[in-house]
């Protein structure tokens, strides 16, 4: 089993539907959860970050974190053409470690 | 505004060559990070680096190496390209010590390895 598993899509949504993105884990020491951005031909940019349990908001940007399930979403309300992009889950420990990556989604919002 | 520089966008090599990858951040970071990225496997860790001079083997450190003299340049080496090793190449660095410690990334290296 992998660490961190993420549904690879592709999503194709229409413009303004709610989208959810989720990953999975199984790594019990996981502390800081992340999801990165990535459009085509650059690098992934961090979009939010979230510490143990709880939710996160930033604009259209919701981040779930449920540490008893080892499940963490992302939910982007009102989505735009612009946000069609691969989106990437991200985990680590307390320490400083390396990040551990889900595969990515890669979602499309249809304008 | 952060920056982390990779050398080049786009490079075409031949079987059995050497190749240097150089990334290159304004951070003062201590965490450097080398990935590649391909289809259906997502970003794989290479080699990482948590101060200057010292290097950890990632996930995938078969057949490359890296080197960092300088805390800002973090290089990746291919000693013997191979075709198998044709993908995008990502460097990143990161700070330690404090919350959120952002991870930032290069704009990545398309390599071709013919």
């Amino acid at each position: 089993q992998k660490e961190v598993e993420q549904d690879p899509g592709p999503l194709s949504v229409p413009e303004g539907a709610i989208v959810s993105l989720n990953c999975t884990y199984s790594n019990s020491a996981f502390q800081y959860f992340m999801w990165y951005r990535q459009y085509s031909r650059k690098g992934p940019e961090l979009l939010m970050y979230t510490y143990s349990s709880g939710n996160k908001e930033d604009g259209r940007f919701t981040a779930q974190v449920d540490k008893s399930s080892k499940y963490i979403s992302l939910f982007i309300r009102d989505s735009q053409p612009s946000d069609s992009a691969t989106y990437l889950c991200a985990m680590r420990d307390t320490g400083n470690t390396p990040l551990v990556f889900g595969k990515g989604t890669r979602l499309s919002v249809i304008a | 505004d952060v920056k982390v520089t990779q050398s080049s966008r786009y490079l075409v090599k031949r079987t059995g060559e050497k190749v240097f990858l150089e990334c290159v951040q304004d951070m003062d970071h201590e965490n450097m990070f080398w990935y590649r990225q391909d289809p259906g496997l997502g970003l794989r860790l290479i080699y990482f680096s948590y101060d200057v001079k010292m290097k950890e083997k990632g996930d995938i450190p078969e057949g490359y190496s890296v080197s960092r003299e300088k805390k800002e340049r973090f290089s990746l080496i291919l000693e013997s390209a191979s075709t198998n090793q044709t993908s995008m190449y990502l460097c990143a660095s990161r700070t330690s010590g404090s919350i959120p410690d952002t991870q930032y990334f290069g704009p990545g290296t398309r390599l071709t390895v013919l």
